[in-house]
């Protein structure tokens, strides 16, 4: 079945770090995918998307590319800050039927000043 | 807020207890989901209910009873429940079977 490997944390940085949390999925066809992001105490908001190979989704200087050559969708932001602490999934949106989200078991980040 | 709220935010039960954990949206969506999330797992998807129709369980235990009254409102019936279902219970729902999804800020629920 569909499925996310993401890689496992917890990731601890400084801030103003480069931050790379990568991602890899098994899919059939070429579902959507997503990062999203859970900080402490709350639910999961999307951050960011993508819906087909090549495309890039940003926000909040987070970054993401939709490669289709190795079904990757690795996150990225140039400098970090304390707020940034959280924890990421990244996720994907399974085709045909019954659509659903399938997740990874997400990556802890925290960001000392 | 998100637009999506549950209520309680912690529950502590016994196992022989009965309780309900409550979803509400007012976003106009019409799918809602119920997540389990357990410490260095995956988010599993428990239930999906479209239009107020049931159109997935996965495989989850018969002491977890989802119940979607209309398409505001989701609920999770809870009796006899083990410590290993001790977790936050996320609820989402979206426009559309699958499409974007908003959360709540889940229920934690600790089974003692």
């Amino acid at each position: 079945g569909d499925s996310v490997t993401q890689m496992e944390g917890p990731v601890t940085l400084s801030e103003e770090a480069f931050l790379t949390i990568n991602c890899t999925y098994t899919a059939t066809g070429y579902p959507s995918l997503f990062w999203y992001v859970q900080y402490p105490g709350e639910g999961l908001q999307l951050l960011l998307k993508a819906t087909k190979a090549d495309d890039k989704g940003s926000n909040k200087g987070f970054e993401a590319t939709y490669r289709k050559e190795t079904t990757s969708f690795h996150l990225e932001k140039g400098s970090v800050q304390v707020s940034d602490s959280a924890v990421y999934f990244c996720a994907l949106l399974t085709q045909g039927g019954s659509e659903k989200l399938v997740f990874g078991k997400g990556t802890k980040l925290t960001v000392n000043p | 807020e998100t637009g999506v709220t549950q209520t309680p935010r912690h529950l502590v039960m016994g196992m022989t207890n009965k309780k309900s954990l409550k979803c509400e949206q007012h976003l106009g969506h019409n799918a809602m989901y119920w997540y389990k999330q357990s410490a260095k797992k995956p988010l599993e998807l428990m239930f999906v209910y479209s239009l107020e129709e049931r159109v997935e369980n996965n495989s989850v235990p018969s002491r977890f009873s989802p119940e979607c009254p209309n398409s505001s409102h989701l609920f999770l019936h809870l009796h006899t429940l083990q410590p290993e279902d001790s977790a936050l219970y996320l609820c989402a729902s979206s426009q559309r079977q699958g499409l974007g999804y908003t959360f709540g800020s889940g229920t934690r629920l600790t089974v003692v």
